[in-house]
């Protein structure tokens, strides 16, 4: 079946690092491809997303390029401030008829010092 | 617009009580999704529906876990007998249709306790 593996954290940087978060997935065909993100005590808020190869999905300073060849699905952010400061899960809709949940990573829980 | 609405945000259960949890989709969306997180994990679905019919319980568990999405009002997720390992938060996302690539919108969640 579909599954999606990030990196172990909690994973601490001081502000205005760089960020990279990594994603790969295990999926047949042409998943879509999602970041979402969950600050404390909140539900999920969609970041960003890609849905076919090489599209790169963004927002908030945050990028992510779908690789097909790699099956990854990498975070990035060039600056990192406090606010940044959640858990980011990786997640993929898997291609074709019954691909109707989305499939999770574990989370990726991320701290941003000042 | 308002979002994904759940309620209530705090349950808590004593082994044996049913819990009734409530998800009002964004408005025009028609399609609801339920996942469950457990502590320390990622989200996992559960079950897909749309008004009146359940389309996929495939993440479902088999005994004292029940949903619905009626012609009015919410989506319900109902645990009866609930035990201490169903104490996790739960999710609701909807979405305004079916299609492959349709991002899915998450609710607040209801983070259920049972003593």
């Amino acid at each position: 079946g579909d599954s999606v593996t990030q990196m172990e954290g909690p994973v601490t940087l001081s502000e205005e690092a760089c960020l990279t978060i990594n994603c790969t997935y295990t999926a047949t065909g042409y998943p879509s491809l999602f970041w979402y993100v969950q600050y404390p005590g909140e539900g999920l808020q969609l970041l960003l997303k890609a849905t076919k190869a090489d599209d790169k999905g963004s927002n908030k300073g945050f990028e992510a390029t779908y690789r097909k060849e790699t099956t990854s699905f990498h975070l990035e952010k060039g600056s990192v401030q406090v606010s940044d400061s959640a858990v980011y899960f990786c997640a993929l809709r898997g291609e074709g008829g019954g691909a109707d949940g989305l499939t999770f990573g574990k989370g990726t829980h991320l701290i941003i010092q000042p | 617009n308002a979002g994904v609405m759940q309620n209530p945000r705090h349950l808590v259960r004593r082994r044996g009580q049913e819990a009734r949890l409530r998800c009002s989709p964004m408005k025009g969306h028609s399609h609801v999704y339920w996942y469950r997180q457990l502590p320390e994990e990622g989200l996992k679905f559960m079950v897909y529906l749309q008004k009146e019919n359940i389309i996929d319980e495939s993440g479902m568990p088999k005994e004292r876990f029940s949903a619905e999405f009626p012609k009015e009002g919410p989506s319900i997720l109902r645990i009866q007998q609930v035990v201490r390992g169903d104490s996790a938060a739960y999710f609701c996302a909807s979405s305004p249709q079916r299609v492959e690539r349709e991002t899915q919108y998450f609710g607040p969640g209801t983070r259920l306790l049972v003593l």
